[in-house]
């Protein structure tokens, strides 16, 4: 079956630090990839998203690159802010009709920004 | 923003008693999902549907029902709570089953 498996937390930089949070995933068919953003009381948020091999997904300074030949879909941001502070989640959706319209989300990895 | 609306936000309710948790969205997307969100467990897949009156089984299924009669509705029901369904609930839409809309969140809580 599918899996997602994104770095363990909690991650705690310094404001303008450069960030980078692992994931990596397994599927049968041709997945999705995606990466949430969730900050305190709310619900997750789209923050980026790649359809196929070597798409690069960005939004807000946060970008990924979907790796084919090594399964990952790794979110980096050169400089954050006390802002950026949330959980962050790796997903993956795929065409396969066994899993047609269903996410597999990793367990979410929380970022703390220090001023 | 998507349409998504989630209804209570919070509820305090006893051991046995049923629970009917709704979401509503106003975007005509075709699938629609709850979620538990515990620590630890990152979040999980309760129920989902894939049209009117077409649901399917999460990984968590167990102690809950769902129901599906508009597009727009979709009611998670706990028969009879019990203290280990005391979570944070979030209801989700897709328009394709890729990327998916979250709404704010439920918090349950069974004493």
């Amino acid at each position: 079956g599918n899996s997602v498996t994104q770095m363990e937390g909690p991650v705690t930089l310094s404001e303008e630090a450069f960030l980078t949070i692992n994931c990596t995933y397994t599927a049968t068919g041709y997945p999705s990839l995606f990466w949430y953003v969730q900050y305190p009381g709310e619900g997750l948020q789209l923050l980026l998203k790649a359809t196929k091999a070597d798409d690069k997904g960005s939004n807000k300074g946060f970008e990924a690159t979907y790796r084919k030949e090594t399964t990952s879909f790794h979110l980096e941001k050169g400089s954050v802010q006390v802002s950026d502070s949330a959980v962050y989640f790796c997903a993956l959706s795929d065409t396969q009709w066994s899993n047609a319209g269903k996410s597999t989300f990793g367990d979410g990895t929380t970022l703390t920004v220090k001023p | 923003d998507a349409g998504i609306t989630q209804s209570p936000r919070h509820k305090v309710t006893e051991t046995g008693t049923p629970v009917t948790l709704r979401c509503h969205q106003t975007e005509n997307h075709r699938y629609m999902y709850w979620y538990r969100q515990d620590p630890g467990h990152g979040l999980r897949l309760i129920h989902y549907s894939y049209g009117v009156k077409d649901t399917d089984k999460g990984e968590v299924s167990d102690g809950y029902s769902v129901s599906r009669s508009k597009t727009e509705d979709f009611l998670l029901t706990l028969e009879s709570a019990t203290s280990s369904q005391t979570s944070v609930y979030f209801c989700a839409i897709s328009e394709s089953g890729g990327e998916q809309f979250f709404g704010p969140g439920t918090r349950l809580t069974v004493l």
